[in-house]
């Protein structure tokens, strides 16, 4: 099982507004990442958890707060976005971040589907 | 300043033939490239890696190729299939606690 869920799918929301956005993922990988991408641009990293523990903040706004509650959970907290925050946010997890295994091997990341957010 | 490149954005190939997806690295510190398939509207799914201690990785019908005197990959999609029309990302990461550095993407369109 490769399948890391997000949920809502869609997501419409007011500048005033708080919503979260929630990524689940069940094949014990201990590193969880969210990425934000554009139309026709390639996913830009956000953070990066590592053992529950945030270990990569991209300098993203405040208004973008993460959460890991237990390692196969993941929140994005939004609050006050404005309408360029609008984007495919997207969730991934890997075994981990370190170097990888023995003989070169790495930690392949696994996307979820993402929550398309919009603005108003 | 774009550490890893691929510079056509699209490539329109006929079902049956190879595709070649091409990417190109800047930095000589990277030690680990993968492959990422996306359609619209999904996350992108991963689709093969490479180390950097090898030249070559293959799986069924795809190839990865990497040559890293000239700092270059390429993917292989051989024979191509309208299923395979997407777009491709090509990701580079430093080995240790390093995020993927993805390039903006080629899409591909298989034609019938």
């Amino acid at each position: 099982d490769t399948e890391v869920t997000q949920t809502p799918k869609h997501l419409v929301m007011g500048m005033t507004n708080k919503k979260s956005l929630k990524c689940e993922q069940h094949m014990g990988h201990r590193a969880m990442y969210w990425y934000k991408q554009k139309a026709k641009k390639p996913p830009e990293l956000m953070f990066v958890y590592s053992y529950e523990k945030l270990s990569i903040n991209e300098s993203v706004p405040s208004r973008f707060s993460p959460e890991c509650p237990n390692s196969s959970l993941l929140n994005l907290h939004l609050h006050a976005l404005q309408p360029e925050d609008s984007a495919l946010y997207l969730c991934a997890s890997s075994q981990d971040t370190g170097p990888g295994l023995a003989g070169g091997r790495s930690y392949e990341q696994y996307f979820g589907p993402g929550t398309r957010l919009t603005v108003t | 300043d774009q550490q890893v490149k691929q510079n056509s954005p699209s490539l329109s190939v006929q079902e049956g033939r190879i595709s070649i997806l091409n990417c190109d690295y800047t930095n000589s510190m990277f030690d680990y490239f993968l492959w990422y398939k996306k359609y619209p509207a999904e996350g992108p799914t991963f689709l093969i890696s490479i180390s950097s201690i090898k030249d070559k990785n293959e799986d069924g019908r795809f190839t990865v190729f990497l040559n890293k005197s000239a700092k270059h990959l390429s993917l292989h999609i051989v024979p191509s299939q309208p299923g395979d029309s997407a777009v491709y990302f090509c990701a580079a990461r430093y080995s240790g606690n390093t995020p993927l550095v993805f390039g903006k993407g080629t899409r591909l369109s298989v034609i019938a």
